[in-house]
């Protein structure tokens, strides 16, 4: 039960340049999440999904795509990179609403230069 | 809108109490909960509080919660240096699957 992973654990992008982060869950949860974190800064929620083919927006996702075709990967796609991406990104996964807890992967640092 | 706030540093010294305090807005608000994140790390878990309770007590934490005034704290007994790490609040509205966290305080335990 590896829990939650995300590919790459670093990437450095130019401006302008896309790319796709992966995250993915072995423990069947519905409900999966990305936020990003700035330097000093909590997180803050770029999409998320409550089930496979079900995807929705959270407070920043400009700049962003989600898809969920399967319960178990949830990538974030990255179109022409800017600056203002630069940061530590985390998925997390839950089983549902409520106390159930978001188990959180360990991160993608992103540097658009 | 929603907005969670928080102290951005606590320095304490090892074996001391420390108290990390935490407001919010969203008086709708179901489950507060505290996280700890480690350098180079994702966040975990500590605990979590339900809107209808005053406090919550688990080993070393205890989390206290003034509904009234939306404000939330995070005592930690015996600090450790390994308890050294940044605390963020989040609070989960009632009609929302979405986390809100606070920007987070970095806690620095002395020798």
């Amino acid at each position: 039960n590896a829990g939650v992973t995300q590919t790459p654990k670093f990437r450095i992008l130019k401006i302008g340049q896309s790319m796709t982060l992966q995250c993915a869950q072995d423990m069947n949860h519905n409900y999966m999440y990305w936020y990003r974190q700035d330097p000093g800064m909590g997180l803050k929620l770029i999409y998320y999904s409550v089930g496979a083919g079900i995807t929705d927006k959270g407070e920043v996702p400009n700049g962003y795509n989600v898809s969920r075709s399967t319960t178990e990967d949830f990538p974030l796609r990255l179109e022409l990179a800017a600056p203002s991406q630069t940061s530590v990104y985390f998925c997390a996964s839950s089983a549902g609403f409520g106390p159930g807890e978001q188990y959180f992967g360990p991160g993608t640092r992103l540097t658009v230069t | 809108g929603e907005d969670v706030e928080q102290s951005l540093f606590l320095s304490v010294r090892e074996g001391d109490s420390s108290v990390i305090n935490c407001t919010y807005t969203d008086s709708s608000s179901t489950y507060l909960y505290w996280y700890k994140q480690e350098p180079g790390a994702g966040l975990q878990l500590l605990t979590y509080i339900f809107s209808n309770m005053d406090m919550k007590q688990d080993q070393r934490l205890t989390v206290l919660l003034n509904k009234k005034d939306k404000h939330l704290s995070l005592r930690i007994a015996d600090t450790q240096t390994g308890d050294s790490a940044i605390y963020f609040c989040a609070e989960m509205g009632g009609s929302s699957y979405k986390l809100i966290f606070g920007s987070g305080t970095r806690l620095l335990v002395r020798p």
